[in-house]
């Protein structure tokens, strides 16, 4: 069965530093998001994606974070310069869109800022 | 705006027995609701989900959620539990339009005992 996959499963980095986090997705979804968990709180929407551009951000997606589809298969998440308050797991998802929204999670990279 | 709440924070169960995970949503038109489990260690897996018609809804693993629109409730039940059912639960909401983002309940951590 297809599924999403996520690299890599653990990153730590130092304050300050640029991380991108990357999601292969379902191959024939259109859809595709960034989700976070912060340790002890719930799954926090970041942003959604279709056809090359942003569908919907939250207020937490501010201008350090990024996201991209380089090359039709791979989906990423940058966060610019990182602060000790995105230590976090960071959750890709795929969903097939039209006919049926459901998302299909990747396994999460546990991202530690120190 | 959209909301999930999952009154339970942590049940414990005896092997064997059944199960019922509460969440209520609050949403403005009919949702679409997910359930969805977190093993240690995992990512989100989806159980099963409800886009509209018969009110009972089966999943994997012996799961059952029923969407009652007049409670605002989307409970999840399995009539006996392994102990390898023992994992965070999350109920989400979501929008009919695709590309629309998920809403999490804040999850209810569920222990088997032998």
């Amino acid at each position: 069965e297809p599924e999403v996959t996520q690299t890599p499963s653990h990153q730590v980095t130092q304050m300050g530093q640029e991380v991108i986090l990357r999601c292969v997705p379902i191959s024939n979804h259109l859809y595709f998001y960034w989700y976070r968990q912060i340790l002890g709180q719930k799954v926090e929407f970041l942003v959604s994606f279709y056809n090359n551009e942003i569908s919907e951000k939250s207020e937490i997606f501010d201008d350090q974070f990024s996201v991209e589809r380089p090359d039709g298969s791979n989906f990423t998440l940058k966060i610019r310069s990182t602060k000790l308050e995105d230590s976090a797991m960071y959750f890709c998802a795929s969903g097939p869109g039209v006919g049926d929204q459901t998302q299909y999670f990747g396994p999460g990279t546990r991202l530690l800022v120190l | 705006a959209q909301s999930v709440t999952q009154p339970d924070i942590h049940i414990t169960v005896s092997e064997g027995a059944s199960l019922e995970l509460r969440c209520n949503y609050s949403y403005g038109a009919t949702p679409y609701l997910f359930w969805y489990v977190q093993s240690p260690g995992q990512g989100l897996q989806l159980l099963l989900k409800y886009f509209s018609g018969d009110t009972l809804v089966q999943g994997i693993k012996g799961f059952e959620a029923e969407f009652k629109r007049s409670q605002s409730s989307f409970n999840l039940r399995k009539p006996s539990v392994h102990w390898s059912d023992a994992a965070e639960y999350f109920c989400a909401v979501g929008a009919k339009a695709a590309g629309n983002k998920l809403t999490f309940g804040g999850g209810t951590r569920v222990l088997v005992k032998p």
